[in-house]
């Protein structure tokens, strides 16, 4: 099956540092990812949608200039978390989708970022 | 907007019993409706999916769900729950009648499975 892995699974960080994390589609092109975040015990909530090759669409509420994201080859998307402060520790979590008909998205195992 | 309803924030059941988890939707158009498990600090792992076809679909690890168009439904189903089956579960949506490519999410049903 497909396969998405993220970098780091945890990071802690200093209050504002910036931090990356890599998103990769390990056995399949993907050329829309998403981020999501995750609160404690709550859903998931869509962040931005990354196009290879062009710029993200972020969803209403999400500060592009905080959460920049770059999806330089059909593989690998990241997500920069620049000047972290704590409100930003969360869970964050991508997706790969698949393309055709039959799509379907397939998540990594998620990042938990803790900015002190 | 597309949406998505999980009524119940936790299910329990024993052992050996069936389950559902249930979930309702809301679209514009026609839906793709999905179902994901998450055990603890995890990633969200495909389950099944509807696109079309049939209407009862077969999913990993013994799970399937009922699409009900009338009733906008899309229940997860197993005939007979194992511990190991205790995990977060999310329906999710994609309305085909906007342009929208994201998936829109429920808000997790916990399932308890007692021995």
């Amino acid at each position: 099956g497909a396969v998405v892995s993220q970098h780091p699974s945890w990071v802690i960080c200093k209050s504002g540092t910036s931090v990356k994390i890599e998103c990769r589609s390990l056995d399949f092109q993907a050329t829309t990812m998403f981020w999501y975040r995750q609160f404690p015990k709550q859903s998931l909530m869509l962040m931005a949608t990354s196009n290879e090759g062009s710029k993200a669409t972020y969803e209403q509420g999400v500060e592009k200039d905080k959460f920049l994201i770059n999806h330089a080859s059909l593989t690998l998307s990241t997500l920069t978390v620049t000047s972290a402060h704590p409100e930003d520790s969360s869970f964050y979590i991508c997706s790969a989708k698949t393309s055709g008909n039959q799509e379907t998205q397939y998540f990594g195992p998620g990042t938990r970022l803790l900015v002190l | 907007a597309q949406s998505v309803a999980q009524p119940e924030d936790q299910v329990n059941v024993a052992e050996g019993n069936p389950l559902t988890v249930k979930c309702t939707y809301s679209v514009s158009g026609n839906p793709y409706l999905f179902w994901y498990v998450q055990y603890p600090n995890r990633g969200l792992q495909f389950l099944l999916k509807y696109i079309t076809g049939d209407n009862l679909v077969k999913g990993s690890y013994g799970f399937e769900a009922e699409f009900n168009k009338s009733q906008t439904s899309f229940h997860l189903k197993k005939p007979s729950a194992l511990v190991s089956d205790s995990a977060l579960y999310f329906c999710a949506v994609r309305d085909m009648g906007t342009g929208r490519r994201a998936l829109t999410f429920g808000s997790g049903t916990r399932l308890q499975v007692q021995p």
